[in-house]
C-alpha cells in the first residue's frame, strides 16, 4: 500500500543553518504531496504541498519539490529559526479518497 | 474564524469508564476524521466520515465508535477505555473527500491518558 517515509529525528541546529529533512513515497498512481507541521501543544497545519511531478510548494521559506523519478519530497529551508522548532510530517493522498498516509514525523530543534 | 474545535483538551480517567471526546468543524466540511498520534508511530486513522451518517473504520478502529448525526459534529466514543487508548488524540475535517489538493484542518488535540 502506500506509505510515506521521513528520516528520524531528533535534528538539532543552530540558528541560521540549512534545513533538509528527507521523505520518500511508495504509491500507486499520481500522489499529491503534502508538509504539515505541528508546533509544540498544538495540531497539525499545512505548511506547503505540490500535486504533481515537478511541482514546487513553498510557504515561510520552506520549500519541496515533487521529484517522481526519485519519490522524494524533501522539505528544505535555506536559515532556519528557533520558531522553526517543531515536528513535520509528510504526507501523501492515498487516492482512495479516504485518509492521508503521515510519516511518522521529525522532531526539529533550532537553538539560538 | 474557521476551525476545528476538540473537547476536552486534556482529560485523566480509569479503565473502564465510558468517555466522549467531542469534535465540532465551522466550515460546512463533508469530510471528518479522527487520528490518534503515539510516540514513534505518527499520526494512525481511527475512523472517518464521508457524510452525514457515513462513517468507515480507518487503520485502527478497535475500541473505538464514532457517529455522524449532524455535518458539523463528529464525536469518538471510548466505550470502555483501557491504558492502550492512553494518547494524543486529533480531529480533522476537510471540504470533501482527500484527493488532489484537498487538505486537512486539524483540531488543536486532547491528550487522554487511562489509568
Amino acid at each position: 500500500g502506500d506509505s510515506v517515509t521521513q528520516m528520524e529525528g531528533p535534528v538539532t541546529l543552530s540558528e541560521e543553518a540549512f534545513l533538509t529533512i528527507n521523505c520518500t513515497y511508495t504509491a500507486t498512481g499520481y500522489p499529491s504531496l503534502f508538509w504539515y507541521v505541528q508546533y509544540p501543544g498544538e495540531g497539525l497545519q499545512l505548511l506547503l504541498k505540490a500535486t504533481k511531478a515537478d511541482d514546487k510548494g513553498s510557504n515561510k521559506g520552506f520549500e519541496a519539490t515533487y521529484r517522481k523519478e526519485t519519490t522524494s519530497f524533501h522539505l528544505e529551508k535555506g536559515s532556519v529559526q528557533v520558531s522553526d522548532s517543531a515536528v513535520y510530517f509528510c504526507a501523501l493522498n492515498s487516492n482512495s479518497g479516504y485518509a492521508l498516509n503521515f510519516g511518522k514525523g521529525t522532531s526539529l530543534l533550532v537553538t539560538p | 474564524e474557521a476551525q476545528v474545535t476538540q473537547n476536552p483538551r486534556y482529560l485523566i480517567t480509569v479503565t473502564g469508564k465510558k468517555l466522549t471526546v467531542t469534535c465540532s468543524q465551522n466550515m460546512n466540511h463533508e469530510y471528518m476524521s479522527w487520528y490518534r498520534q503515539d510516540p514513534g508511530l505518527g499520526l494512525r486513522q481511527i475512523y472517518y466520515s464521508m457524510n452525514v451518517e457515513v462513517t468507515d473504520k480507518g487503520d485502527v478502529p478497535e475500541g473505538y465508535k464514532v457517529s455522524r448525526k449532524e455535518k458539523r459534529n463528529f464525536p469518538l466514543i471510548l466505550e470502555s477505555p483501557s491504558p492502550n487508548q492512553t494518547s494524543l488524540y486529533f480531529c480533522a475535517s476537510s471540504s470533501a473527500q482527500l484527493t488532489g489538493a484537498n487538505v486537512l484542518t486539524f483540531g488543536a488535540g486532547s491528550r487522554l491518558t487511562v489509568l
